[in-house]
Parts: structure tokens; sequence; C-alpha cells
């Protein structure tokens, strides 16, 4: 049982553009949402969260979007660069434990 | 600033051995979790400790892996008799009081 799904596998932004990554969840219990951004052969390194009784946060250039009754959250990357270029997984917590998403592979383009 | 650190980096084994890893977690974060990683997936949790107790265990860690963090400090995962399908990223991960979760690099492991 997938509880949170990054429907894309993949994405293509031009630089200096808007990257939006999109994730879904089930669980209406998850109380916080965090992205986080992987390089091969490196662990996960933490982005931007948001908790589930807020629906923006932003820090620099990345803001996370939260839409409860969609059960949808979103990650703006403006401008884009080509240091972006990752893995971006999201995930959600609820007792302590983080639950992933598959991840969506951001290639930004020169 | 030293972060979650572990050791080895990567590990490679025959079928049937044993392996150890080991987790060095941010000083002051009294909470330590461990993950694992296959290709194409996200991070799955495997246990979570908070000082030296462990207060969960996931279902998919069988009874050939434990865990133990003797003194609240550094963690070990064991895993024993290992499979090709134990070949995965091992996770580390470590928290204080905010939600968000630090992780280490990881421990990349191969059984031929």
């Amino acid at each position: 049982d997938q509880q949170v799904k990054q429907n894309s596998p993949s994405l293509s932004v031009q630089e200096g553009r808007i990257s939006i990554l999109n994730c879904d969840y089930t669980n209406s219990m998850f109380d916080y949402f965090l992205w986080y951004k992987k390089y091969p052969a490196e662990g996960p390194t933490f982005l931007i969260s948001i908790s589930s009784i807020k629906d923006k946060n932003e820090d620099g250039r990345f803001t996370v979007f939260l839409n409860k009754s969609a059960k949808h959250l979103s990650l703006h990357i403006v401008p884009s660069q080509p240091g972006d270029s990752a893995v971006y997984f999201c995930a959600a917590t609820r007792a302590q434990k983080l639950v992933f998403g598959q991840g969506t592979r951001l290639t930004i383009n020169p | 600033d030293t972060g979650v650190s572990q050791d080895p980096r990567h590990k490679i084994t025959k079928r049937g051995q044993n392996v150890t890893f080991r987790c060095d977690p941010i000083s002051e974060h009294n909470r330590l979790y461990w993950y694992r990683q296959t290709l194409g997936q996200g991070p799955e949790f495997l246990t979570y400790f908070q000082n030296e107790a462990q207060l969960e265990k996931s279902r998919l860690l069988s009874d050939r892996f434990s865990a133990e963090r003797p003194k609240g400090s550094f963690s070990t995962l064991e895993i024993q008799r290992t499979e090709q399908g134990d070949s995965a990223m091992y996770l580390c991960a470590s928290r204080y009081r905010k939600e968000t979760q630090y992780f280490g690099p990881g421990t990349r492991l191969l059984v031929l």
C-alpha cells in the first residue's frame, strides 16, 4: 500500500524556469510533510518542510504548497538552476517514521 | 559541522556472511532511524531508537536483522546470513525535537 506517491518518475525543465514537483498521499493522519533531494551515492538532503496545519511554506527559491482536501503537495523551485538536477523525494511523517514517495528525477537543461 | 556519518560506505559480501554497519548521529540528536533503499524506490523505514531504547521495528526487519544503540549514541545494524535480496543502500538518520530527520551518506551493500 503506497501511502505517498510521486507519479512522475522524471521531469525536464529549462534553466531559469519554474520546476514543479508533485506528490499525493492517502493517509489523512500524516502531520508533517518534507522534501528531500538526493544525488547518486549520497544520502537524502533535507530541503523544506510543511506542517499539516499550514498550506504554504517558503525558503528562498523553494516553496512547498499543501492542499489537504486533495491530499496533494507540490514543491516549486524558481528559478531552476543546473545544480538542482537530482532525484527529489517527498515524505510524510506520523508517529516518528518517514514514509517516502518513489522519487522524481529532475533534470535542468541549460 | 559534523553531520550523520556511516561506516563503511560500501560493502561487498558473499551470500551467507554476516555484515555490520555503524551510524554516528549528530551529537545532540536523541532519535536515530534506519532505512533501506532499493533501486527506483524511496527509502523504507526499518527501525527507530529514542536514546538507547528501540521503540519500533518494521515488518521488513526479519529475524536476521538486529540493531542496537547501546549507550544512546552510535548505532549498529547487523545482518546475519546475508541473502542477495539484502542488497540495497542502508541509510541512517537522526533528529532532535523538530520533525526533520537528517540523513547520513548511506552504506551500499552488495551481496554476491
